[in-house]
């Protein structure tokens, strides 16, 4: 069992680019999430996906959208990167928001010049 | 906004002491969860602890919560080197809505 498969694992761009961050899971978890993890800051909640077909906003969705691809895939996209979007990200999935464990993958470390 | 609080924010103890983390929060919750983060690794869960639980044990980790004081502790006994990771809190509000994470506890164990 893969769980939480992430890619790529790293990234650089240049700021203004735009790409996408691709997250499966194999555990036909309903609950799809991005956070974004910073130092000093812990995790922060970018979006996240309650069940196939809906995506809700967390705690900082500025300069990204999300797309549930179906109930496996829940991508991320930065259509313009910012240098404060510099970060790790994680994506993660759970059988439902809140009541059960979030189960993650292993990052991605994106560096925006 | 933050749910969870972790204190210390680190803590460096030898190999074979207990190590005692705290998560504080400012909400009710349905239930309250730790995870671990090793270096360059995703979160893993270690375990959830519901509203109407006081305390759970899992091998080595004990976990108390206090719902008066809005508060849970994480106690592990016999600490190993293995063991050195950043310890998060993640609370659940409640209404199908995400986990909220704290900022961790960064925990070194010196063999």
């Amino acid at each position: 069992n893969a769980g939480v498969t992430q890619t790529p694992k790293f990234q650089v761009l240049k700021t203004g680019q735009s790409m996408t961050l691709q997250c499966a899971q194999d555990m036909n978890h309903n609950s799809m999430y991005w956070y974004r993890q910073d130092p000093g800051m812990g995790l922060r909640l970018i979006y996240y996906s309650a069940s196939e077909g809906t995506t809700d906003k967390g705690e900082v969705p500025n300069g990204y959208n999300v797309s549930r691809l179906n109930k496996r895939e829940f991508s991320l996209r930065l259509e313009s990167a910012a240098p404060s979007q510099t970060s790790v990200y994680f994506c993660a999935s759970s059988g439902a928001p809140g009541n059960s464990p979030l189960h993650f993958g292993n990052g991605t470390r994106l560096t925006v010049t | 906004s933050q749910q969870g609080e972790e204190d210390p924010q680190a803590l460096s103890i030898q190999e074979g002491e207990n190590a005692t983390m705290n998560c504080s929060y400012k909400t009710s919750i349905n239930n309250l969860q730790w995870y671990r983060q090793n270096s360059g690794r995703g979160l893993v869960h270690l375990i959830l602890i519901r509203s109407n639980e006081r305390e759970k044990h899992s091998g080595r980790l004990r976990v108390t919560l206090d719902t008066s004081k809005k508060s849970s502790s994480l106690l592990i006994t016999a600490s190993r080197a293995a063991d050195t990771a950043s310890y998060f809190c993640a609370t659940d509000a409640g209404g199908n809505t995400p986990l909220v994470f704290g900022k961790g506890t960064r925990l070194s164990v010196i063999a």
